[in-house]
């Protein structure tokens, strides 16, 4: 059965410090990998795609890395803001389908 | 602004009402879907239309019943529904049908908060 994996399930920080979000993932045959951010009361946006040949990838201060060997990705955000603090979800996407996670929630605090 | 309009973004109804969530997409895609999003789940496939013809059906319960009169609009009709069916509702559109392909992205609506009394 297809999984994916987050952690933390919830995150803490002080605006202005880095953060790094994690995903695990079982899903097979792998097509690509998406982060989105859903902010509270709204539907989710995507960030960052990757596709299998890809192991890195940015969007301003959010930079995304692919594994596909250990089938792990991570969301790193640099210098967090207020705005940041929404849910950030790991989809990963077989041919067909996509798979969610729960999501982490992450709270930047001033 | 995605592109994506849901309506009404909240919605209170007893168990014995029927209502409806309506979805809008102004990109031009072909596959739109209905989400069922739950506290501390993951989101929930429910429907997908692509090209107006229903090509996935999630083991839904029939109280939840959906409608795609064209490629534009999408509309999710409730009747009897239970206190567990309480969720956020989360309509979403794809250039692609079904077969997301290595660049399809899901473009969601803002969501229907649903909460059933």
């Amino acid at each position: 059965k297809n999984q994916v994996e987050q952690s933390p399930q919830s995150l803490i920080i002080l605006e202005g410090k880095n953060c790094t979000l994690q995903c695990n993932y079982t899903v097979s045959p792998f097509s690509n990998l998406r982060w989105y951010k859903q902010d509270t009361g709204r539907g989710p946006v995507s960030l960052t795609i990757m596709t299998f040949s890809e192991n890195t990838k940015s969007n301003g201060r959010y930079t995304a890395t692919l594994d596909a060997d250990t089938k792990q990705s991570s969301l790193h955000i640099t210098a967090s803001q207020l705005s940041d603090s929404a849910s950030y979800i790991c989809v990963v996407s077989e041919i067909y389908i996509p798979t969610f996670g729960r999501g982490t929630s992450l709270i930047v605090h001033p | 602004e995605t592109g994506v309009t849901q309506t009404p973004r909240h919605l209170v109804m007893g168990m014995t009402n029927k209502k409806s969530l309506k979805c809008e997409q102004h990109l031009g895609h072909n596959a739109m879907y209905w989400y069922k999003q739950s506290a501390k789940k993951p989101l929930e496939l429910m429907f997908v239309y692509s090209l107006e013809e229903r090509v996935e059906n999630n083991s839904v319960p029939s109280r939840f019943s959906p409608e795609c009169p064209n490629s534009s609009h999408l509309f999710l009709h409730l009747h009897t529904l239970q206190p567990e069916d309480s969720a956020l509702y989360l309509c979403a559109s794809s250039q692609e049908g079904r077969w997301i392909s290595n660049t399809g992205e899901l473009f969601f609506g803002e969501g229907s908060r649903l909460t059933v009394l």
